[in-house]
């Protein structure tokens, strides 16, 4: 059973404008998670990442939001740029040494 | 420093060939980890080392086993490859836990 879910394959934006990629968990004692970004043929590159004592994270145009009652985090992007067209992977540690991953969000960011 | 690489970037196999995918990181890490990526799956372990000499099964392990050859090199190897072990095949690494990992470029295969 997935215990981090991203139920959205996909999600078009026009340039400029938000992009809001979403990510539910089902494990309450997860307790930092992150988004990891991959563009074809590469291996996915770290993004940001959020601590469960936090409810936001900024880091330039990118913010990630937590809602831990809600079991649920977003990542925001603005404005959304073409370069910004990629995939986008939720991840928690099920353990100290391990991460789970979502199934990942297509974004694709019109010109 | 180069990261975490992988060989070979592409691969054919037939059905109940072997062969070994290679890893290797210039970062000194200790941890290393194996993932499988299938469309509509995200990535899934399938076997981590936490430290040199160690090895532990993750998500999907069957069907693989790997080798921790030292602190850098950390191997995937398929005895018997089959066709639902198509996949791309993506090698990290991280120095402790709790820190972001690391990914090489991965290794497309294919098996007929």
């Amino acid at each position: 059973d997935q215990q981090v879910k991203q139920n959205s394959p996909s999600l078009s934006v026009q340039e400029g404008r938000i992009s809001i990629l979403n990510c539910d968990y089902t494990n309450s004692m997860f307790d930092y998670f992150l988004w990891y970004k991959k563009y074809p043929a590469e291996g996915p590159t770290f993004l940001i990442s959020i601590s469960s004592i936090k409810d936001k994270n900024e880091d330039g145009r990118f913010t990630v939001f937590l809602n831990k009652s809600a079991k649920h985090l977003s990542l925001h992007i603005v404005p959304s740029q073409p370069g910004d067209s990629a995939v986008y992977f939720c991840a928690a540690p099920p353990s100290a040494r391990q991460l789970t991953f979502g199934s990942g969000t297509q974004l694709t960011v019109l010109p | 420093n180069a990261g975490v690489t992988q060989t070979p970037k592409f691969q054919v196999l037939k059905t109940g060939q072997s062969m070994t995918l290679q890893c290797a990181q210039d970062m000194n890490h200790n941890s290393m980890y194996w993932y499988r990526q299938d469309p509509g799956m995200g990535l899934r372990l399938i076997y981590y080392s936490a430290s040199e000499g160690t090895t532990d099964k993750g998500e999907v392990p069957n069907g693989y086993n790997v080798s921790r050859l030292n602190k850098r090199e950390f191997s995937l190897r398929l005895e018997s490859a089959a066709p639902s072990q198509t996949s791309v095949y993506f090698c990290a690494s991280i120095q402790q836990p709790q820190e972001t990992q690391y990914f090489g470029p991965g290794t497309r295969l294919l098996v007929l």
